[in-house]
């Protein structure tokens, strides 16, 4: 079946410290992978996404790159800030199917 | 700016009492999704429709649930009775078309006393 996994949180790092948040999928066909970022009190919102291997998805200094060999997609980011403090979801989309599975999420928490 | 609207965007109710939260599609979305959260279970996707017809609720239980579309405009959840175990934050979220972004409203937050 189609699954995400991603790393358990909460994650706690000083600010303009770097960030890595490892995610991994189970998926048949060629999924599309993002990244949604859900802030206090609010819904989730759409980070970054790639539809194919090798695609790098980019955003407010976020990346993540589509691995096919290690079924990964990684988020990071080279210098946190207190405000990117919230929860990252993993998620895929398999072939042709219009629901996206998401992982469990991590808390990010960015100390000052 | 498009958004999703849900309403309420809280709720407090006793247990046995019917439930009604409302979700304002983005204009032109035919996708919409319900999904339930929870600090237990995370993020749950409960049902979701197409062009208003029902694609899949089998997230959803069936004997106090249910979900409808009777507009393009409008998507409802109602939980009737209501019991505590459903205190969570419901949302809905949209999507233009297949395999596009979904858009998430705000939730309602509720909780079942």
């Amino acid at each position: 079946g189609n699954s995400v996994t991603q790393m358990e949180g909460p994650v706690t790092l000083s600010e303009e410290a770097f960030l890595t948040i490892n995610c991994t999928y189970t998926a048949t066909g060629y999924p599309s992978l993002f990244w949604y970022v859900q802030y206090p009190g609010e819904g989730l919102q759409l980070l970054l996404k790639a539809t194919k291997a090798d695609d790098k998805g980019s955003n407010k200094g976020f990346e993540a790159t589509y691995r096919k060999e290690t079924t990964s997609f990684h988020l990071e980011k080279g210098s946190v800030q207190v405000s990117d403090s919230a929860v990252y979801f993993c998620a895929l989309t398999p072939n042709r199917d219009d629901k996206i599975i998401f992982g469990k999420g991590t808390r990010l928490h960015i100390l000052p | 700016d498009a958004r999703v609207t849900q309403t309420p965007r809280h709720k407090v109710t006793e247990m046995g009492q019917e439930v009604t939260m409302r979700c304002q599609p983005i204009l032109g979305h035919n996708t919409v999704f319900w999904y339930r959260q929870t600090m237990m279970q995370g993020l749950e996707l409960l049902a979701y429709f197409r062009n208003r017809a029902p694609l899949d609720d089998s997230g959803m239980p069936k004997d106090r649930f249910s979900a409808e579309m009777p507009d393009a405009t409008l998507a409802t959840l109602k939980i009737q009775p209501s019991e505590p175990r459903d205190s969570a934050v419901y949302f809905c979220a949209t999507s233009r078309t297949s395999f596009s972004e979904q858009f998430f409203g705000p939730g309602t937050r509720l909780t079942v006393l």
